[in-house]
């Protein structure tokens, strides 16, 4: 089994619709992270939790909230989708030290109509 | 502002050596880390340089040097499943990591 599960794989919806991605984890890593990758662009973050009662804002936050339900629950929700938030979305977790990596999940592959 | 530059895209024949780089500008540094991408799934760790030098790993090298801020990936007897996406990534003075936009490396037989 995947140390970092995201569901759902692919999402398709219709703009102005509320979507919420989950993802768990079993690596018991307390540090998680939202990014968004699209095609010729870094990955960008969107936001990043250090514990169950952290949650911070990465760079492009906009539209976008998160809550953090358990050490192992990491969810991300767009509040209302708008065709520009089409990308591929990973949820990723690390131990926080300083040379250890980001663990990343399978992505889900989200487009806006 | 803070910046990574690698090259877009990259071609390579099968059984050779490529070398993939990566030039930062970021306020402070922290680490460098390279992760592998194939085509629509998660990146995956290769390797990570704090110090200046190089880290050798089975068929991949990673190399490093502060005062130029410049790293290089160095992938060695090239194999068809290493055709894939190389991300650079450097850990700024707050520990925040800054990505590259990666670079496609084909393969031909």
């Amino acid at each position: 089994d995947a140390d970092v599960t995201q569901t759902p794989r692919n999402r398709i919806t219709k703009t102005g619709k509320r979507i919420m991605l989950e993802c768990s984890q079993t690596k018991g890593h307390d540090r998680m992270y939202w990014y968004r990758q699209d095609p010729g662009l870094g990955l960008r973050l969107i936001y990043y939790s250090f514990d169950v009662k952290d949650i911070n804002k990465g760079e492009i936050s906009d539209g976008y909230s998160v809550s953090r339900q358990a050490q192992a629950k990491f969810s991300l929700s767009l509040e209302s989708a708008i065709p520009n938030q089409t990308a591929l979305y990973f949820c990723a977790t690390s131990d926080g030290q300083g040379s250890s990596p980001l663990h990343f999940g399978n992505g889900t592959r989200l487009t806006v109509t | 502002g803070q910046n990574i530059d690698q090259p877009t895209e990259m071609t390579a024949t099968e059984g050779a050596i490529v070398q993939i780089n990566c030039t930062y500008q970021t306020s402070g540094f922290n680490g460098l880390f390279w992760y592998q991408q194939h085509a629509g799934e998660a990146p995956t760790f290769l390797s990570y340089n704090v110090l200046d030098g190089l880290e050798e790993k089975g068929r991949f090298s990673s190399f490093l040097s502060r005062s130029k801020g410049y790293s290089y990936l160095l992938l060695k007897e090239l194999q068809m499943k290493d055709s894939a996406s190389y991300l650079c990534a450097v850990k700024d003075s707050n520990y925040q990591l800054i990505w590259g936009a990666g670079t496609k490396l084909i393969i031909k037989p």
